[in-house]
């Protein structure tokens, strides 16, 4: 089945730290792979996608490689800031018969940014 | 103007009361879903509609059930609401035929809590 497994929070850092979270996933075939944010008291937003191979999603300095040999869609980001401190969330959509618009999610992962 | 709204916010219930969640949009989206939100097990699919005459079920719908009414509205009901329905949940909406599949809008999350 499909599935999405992300490294377990929270994870803290200090502003302008290097962030990684890390996601990987499992499907049937070839899926979009996503980042969802979630601020504190809201709901979801995209973050970035990417829906194929080798692309590179990329939004407000966060990007993430869409890798198939690992199966892997890392997000990263150079230098965090306070703002960033959410919860993040990977999700994959496979399209592909009943399963067509589908979002898999995985758990999230709480970022805590400290000035 | 929010393009996903939820109503209510918040509420708290009793067991074995009816609660009805209601999600209206003004995106013009076909599809829409609903998703329960649990600490540390990320974003649950209960039921999603790809239009007006299309309902299907998702992971969790035990315990729920959904009307569609119009294109813009998807509601939410526990007929028989127990405590461990105690959660935050999500609507979200998306367009295959404009956007890609894939990217969904979530609204802003109705908190209930079930005594």
């Amino acid at each position: 089945g499909n599935s999405v497994t992300q490294m377990e929070g929270p994870v803290t850092l200090s502003e302008e730290a290097f962030l990684t979270i890390n996601c990987t996933y499992t499907a049937t075939g070839y899926p979009s792979l996503f980042w969802y944010v979630q601020y504190p008291g809201e709901g979801l937003q995209l973050l970035l996608k990417a829906t194929k191979a080798d692309d590179k999603g990329s939004n407000k300095g966060f990007e993430a490689t869409y890798r198939k040999e690992t199966t892997s869609f890392h997000l990263e980001k150079g230098s965090v800031q306070v703002s960033d401190s959410a919860v993040y969330f990977c999700a994959l959509s496979y399209d592909r018969g009943s399963t067509l618009g589908r979002l898999y999610f995985g758990r999230g992962t709480q970022l805590t940014v400290w000035p | 103007d929010a393009d996903v709204t939820q109503t209510p916010r918040n509420r708290i219930t009793k067991t074995g009361k009816r609660i009805m969640l209601e999600c209206s949009q003004t995106k013009g989206h076909d599809r829409m879903y609903w998703y329960r939100q649990d600490p540390g097990l990320g974003l649950r699919l209960i039921y999603y509609s790809f239009d007006v005459k299309d309902i299907n079920k998702g992971e969790i719908s035990d315990g729920y059930s959904v009307s569609r009414q119009a294109q813009a509205k998807f509601s939410l009901s526990l007929e028989s609401a127990i405590p461990n329905q105690t959660a935050l949940y999500f609507c979200a909406t998306s367009d295959f035929t404009r956007e890609g599949a894939d990217t969904q809008y979530f609204g802003p999350g109705t908190r209930l809590t079930v005594l």
